[in-house]
């Protein structure tokens, strides 16, 4: 999974706690994303950073935000989840400016009761 | 935005067929379109990709075909294996180029 580790690979929280999520990369691309996969939509993106401190909304933010306080470190937080936000998150990472070669993590699975 | 339609959302084939996956966009404007192939549990896995100025790109048994004026590109797999049996899913980079839209996916079975 080209040096990413995602954590943790499972979770299961109430509605309305807070959660986070984590990706970790070793290759020291500039650019990371994180995407959420549900049946029937593929992959859809959530936010993505293309430096330390520097983030931007995807298609589907509404709900999540994001940090990056260091190149290899991505964080995606729920403030208050919800069942809607029961999916599963993957990480990716991409070297060049224009997404070009995005490579995935192993994904978290999240279950929102 | 970008929309990616991809089709078919299921496909069963006998080992050693050909498999052919489908996909339009909207945007004309995109330039970059990979495939990836997503096993059980797994992350998806980059398997080729096209860009704009290329018409067709092949590597081994898997090959991808690009066509701008009618704004769809589709993957062929010769000689299927068992193992080629995953979930594949093409995309489209966006305008700015600073995001991909994904199809639905398309559930491959190679039966032996």
């Amino acid at each position: 999974d080209a040096g990413i580790t995602q954590s943790p690979r499972h979770k299961v929280t109430e509605t309305g706690t807070p959660v986070t999520l984590r990706c970790h990369q070793t290759e020291n691309h500039r650019y990371m994303y994180w995407y959420r996969q549900d049946p029937g939509h593929g992959l859809r993106l959530i936010h993505y950073s293309y430096g330390v401190k520097d983030t931007d909304k995807g298609e589907v933010s509404d709900g999540y935000s994001v940090s990056r306080s260091k190149t290899e470190d991505f964080l995606l937080t729920l403030e208050s989840a919800t069942s809607s936000q029961t999916s599963v998150y993957f990480c990716a990472i991409s070297e060049w400016q224009q997404a070009y070669e995005q490579y995935f993590g192993p994904g978290t699975r999240l279950t929102v009761t | 935005g970008e929309n990616v339609e991809q089709h078919p959302s299921t496909l069963s084939v006998q080992e050693g067929d050909s498999a052919v996956i489908k996909c339009t966009y909207s945007d004309s404007a995109s330039n970059y379109f990979p495939w990836y192939k997503q096993e059980l549990g797994k992350g998806p896995q980059l398997i080729i990709d096209i860009r704009s100025n290329v018409g067709e790109k092949k590597d081994q048994r898997i090959a991808v075909t690009l066509n701008k004026t009618a704004k769809h590109f589709s993957l062929h797999i010769t000689e299927t294996q068992p193992e080629d049996s995953a979930v594949y899913f093409c995309a489209a980079q966006n305008n700015a180029g600073n995001m991909l839209t994904f199809g639905g996916g398309t559930r491959l079975m190679v039966k032996p």
